[in-house]
């Protein structure tokens, strides 16, 4: 019953390093989705992907990059870290556009 | 583009009291999902509720329900009975259900959100 694992759950960087936040689902869920959450607010989309190979960007893509070469593979990569992303990252999962969202348990970044 | 909006930063609610939080959105669509879900203090985020919005019946879920305002473009939540394990952040979502857009609509929108403490 593992649905969407991401790791690490908690992290620190300094400023200008880079970094990859794993993501993984064993649903079979062709949608994937990448949000950051910070303090006092909602999630916003960062990127998505609507099957393997296929990736787009959401609200606020800057300063992070995806892949989907499988279904089940969703990695967000940091590049150049920021004290601006210091958040927490949710990855989350669904079957079809209107499906319900599955999401992981969270990653906690901070930048210094 | 859609905004959803959360009035009440912070309820509290007495052990098997009934509780109502509020959500507002804004779109210029008629087919649409909206969603509760529930953040507790692990992270997690829970669905607790889906409202299709083409359904006029009201969705619930045991001790969840929704006052769903189409016109008013409002959709509240009601936990009846509340208890102790009730207590998280709670967030409004929206969702496209735009079939001209499946390559865009699979998003939801969140709000705020509002935290709900539960008192003995």
């Amino acid at each position: 019953n593992a649905g969407v694992t991401q790791t690490p759950k908690f992290r620190i960087l300094k400023i200008g390093q880079s970094m990859t936040l794993q993501c993984t689902q064993d649903m079979n869920h062709n949608y994937m989705y990448w949000y950051r959450q910070d303090p006092g607010m909602g999630l916003k989309l960062i990127y998505y992907s609507v099957g393997a190979g296929i990736t787009d960007k959401g609200e606020v893509p800057n300063g992070y990059n995806v892949s989907r070469s499988t279904t089940e593979d969703f990695p967000l990569r940091l590049e150049l870290a920021a004290p601006s992303q210091t958040s927490v990252y949710f990855c989350a999962s669904s079957t079809h556009y209107a499906g319900e969202l599955f999401f992981g348990e969270g990653s906690r970044l901070t930048v210094l | 583009a859609q905004t959803v909006t959360q009035s009440q930063p912070e309820m509290s609610v007495q052990e098997a009291e009934t509780v109502t939080l509020s959500c507002t959105y804004d779109t210029s669509e008629s087919d649409y999902y909206l969603f509760w879900y529930k953040q507790p203090p692990s992270r997690q985020m829970i669905l607790v509720i889906r409202q299709e919005a083409y359904k006029q019946q009201n969705a619930t879920e045991n001790r969840f329900s929704v006052n769903f305002q189409k016109a008013a473009k409002s959709f509240s939540l009601k936990i009846s009975d509340s208890q102790l394990g009730d207590a998280a952040m709670y967030f409004c979502a929206y969702r496209s259900a735009s079939v001209r857009n499946t390559g865009t609509a699979s998003k939801l929108t969140f709000g705020t959100g509002t935290r709900l403490q539960v008192t003995l």
